[in-house]
């Protein structure tokens, strides 16, 4: 199993532009969260799903979108970067709510 | 609202030190507090988990506690390493809800 994959692995965005955080996982985990990490801070939880077609908004939904249309796959998606959007992204998948696997992250610079 | 808050925020010790970092919370109803790894550029890497009900937990030279009632859990590393130096980040899982609650971490440096 490849376990939680995200990608780009890095990526600069101007002001204003759009772009979409890919996540998969291949462990048939029903529930997949976002989660984003500051410099010098603990993660906050942007989205979380429980399933495929359930998605809920977590502390800090706010410039974000996503979808769950299939049980791999999660996407966060950035409609209108913005320079407080400069940050770690984490993708996490399990099979129950007790313990998560994380991805390796996304480094993300809105210029 | 619960606070996780992590001290020291960072930590330089010795090889072979026996070391401990501390997590409190403000909010003892928890479902269960996770101690993460995290290496630069990396993932997080799950370490201990501890359930309500339970005290402490072990793996390896690593050893949890969680005194629930104090909001306080500590995590205690033996015979530290190099390959120890990473960031640590205490998480709790509240009874409601599926969010992890994370503290910023405590940045360990072993040096040999």
């Amino acid at each position: 199993n490849a376990g939680v994959t995200q990608t780009p692995k890095f990526r600069i965005l101007k002001i204003g532009q759009s772009m979409t955080l890919q996540c998969t996982q291949d462990m048939n985990h029903n529930y997949m969260y976002w989660y984003r990490q500051d410099p010098g801070m603990g993660l906050k939880l942007i989205y979380y799903s429980v399933g495929a077609g359930i998605t809920d908004k977590g502390e800090v939904p706010n410039g974000y979108n996503v979808s769950r249309s299939t049980t791999e796959d999660f996407p966060l998606r950035l409609e209108l970067a913005a320079p407080s959007q400069t940050s770690v992204y984490f993708c996490a998948s399990t099979r129950d709510p007790l313990r998560k696997g994380f991805g390796s992250g996304t480094r993300l610079t809105v210029v | 609202k619960q606070e996780v808050t992590q001290i020291p925020a960072a930590l330089s010790v010795p090889e072979g030190e026996n070391l401990v970092l501390n997590c409190s919370f403000t909010d003892s109803a928890i479902y269960n507090l996770q101690w993460f790894r995290q290496d630069p550029g990396k993932g997080l890497t799950s370490l201990l988990l501890i359930q309500s009900s339970q005290r402490e937990q072990t793996s390896g030279r690593l050893n949890a506690s969680l005194d629930k009632s104090s909001g306080r859990s500590t995590l205690y590393i033996a015979a530290s390493q190099p390959g120890d130096s990473a960031t640590y980040l205490c998480a709790v899982r509240p009874d409601s809800g599926y969010a992890l609650n994370f503290g910023k971490g405590t940045s360990l440096l072993v040096t040999p």
